[in-house]
């Protein structure tokens, strides 16, 4: 299957700043990735969709100046939780759509655990 | 109605049976349908996906599709306690968005 990292996989950080989290697909192009946000037993919630070469889509409920995506490259996107605090402490995982054809798939990367002190 | 309904469980079984987990969607020309297993802690790793109506091996593992009833269906067969999971169903709807189900969390008892 088709492989999507996350860098980095853990972070802790102070309350105020910002962290950026890289999810890349490693053996495809990617012209469409998702972020997802999971709080403990909870499930996958959708924060937005993002777009190679365009502005991501947000969910309704995601502010999207606190959580700012870039995709710059077919194969590259980052989320940036900018002054982050400890509510935003989660599980964010994001994942690849691989359209080749008569398939289509999302895979996921590992996911970033954050802590916000 | 949500777009995509799983009972949210657990389903127990005991190790050896054939686990069944069950899916419906509520968008009636969806195209794709894909069944992830996440494991605690861990992120969802796909299992299979299914286009057509009709029944899809793979190992243990077969998907059911039933268009007519909006359906999809998992079954494990020989359940492991390595099964153990939470199983979330996706959808591809006519809109090209991949929406996911709650997930069933499935234990195999040794």
């Amino acid at each position: 299957g088709a492989v999507v990292s996350q860098h980095p996989s853990r972070v802790i950080c102070k309350s105020g700043t910002s962290v950026k989290i890289e999810c890349r697909s490693l053996d495809f192009q990617a012209t469409t990735m998702f972020w997802y946000r999971q709080f403990p037993k909870q499930s996958l919630m959708l924060m937005a969709t993002s777009n190679e070469g365009s502005k991501a889509t947000y969910e309704q409920g995601v502010e999207k100046d606190k959580f700012l995506i870039n995709h710059a490259s077919l194969t590259l996107s980052t989320l940036t939780v900018t002054s982050a605090h400890p509510e935003d402490s989660s599980f964010y995982i994001c994942s690849a759509r691989l359209n080749s054809g008569s398939a289509d798939t999302q895979y996921f990367g590992p996911g970033t655990r954050l802590t916000v002190l | 109605q949500k777009e995509v309904e799983q009972n949210s469980g657990p389903l127990s079984v005991p190790e050896g049976a054939i686990a069944s987990l069950n899916c419906t969607y509520s968008d009636r020309v969806s195209q794709s349908f894909f069944w992830y297993r996440q494991y605690s802690g861990k992120s969802p790793e796909l299992i299979m996906s299914i286009y057509s109506n009709g029944d899809k091996e793979d190992g243990r593992f077969t998907a059911q599709l039933n268009k007519a009833s909006q359906y999809v269906s998992l079954l494990i067969r020989d359940s492991q306690p390595s099964d153990s999971a939470t199983y979330l169903c996706a959808v591809r709807n006519y809109g090209q968005n991949f929406v996911f189900g709650p997930g069933t969390r499935l234990s195999v008892l040794p």
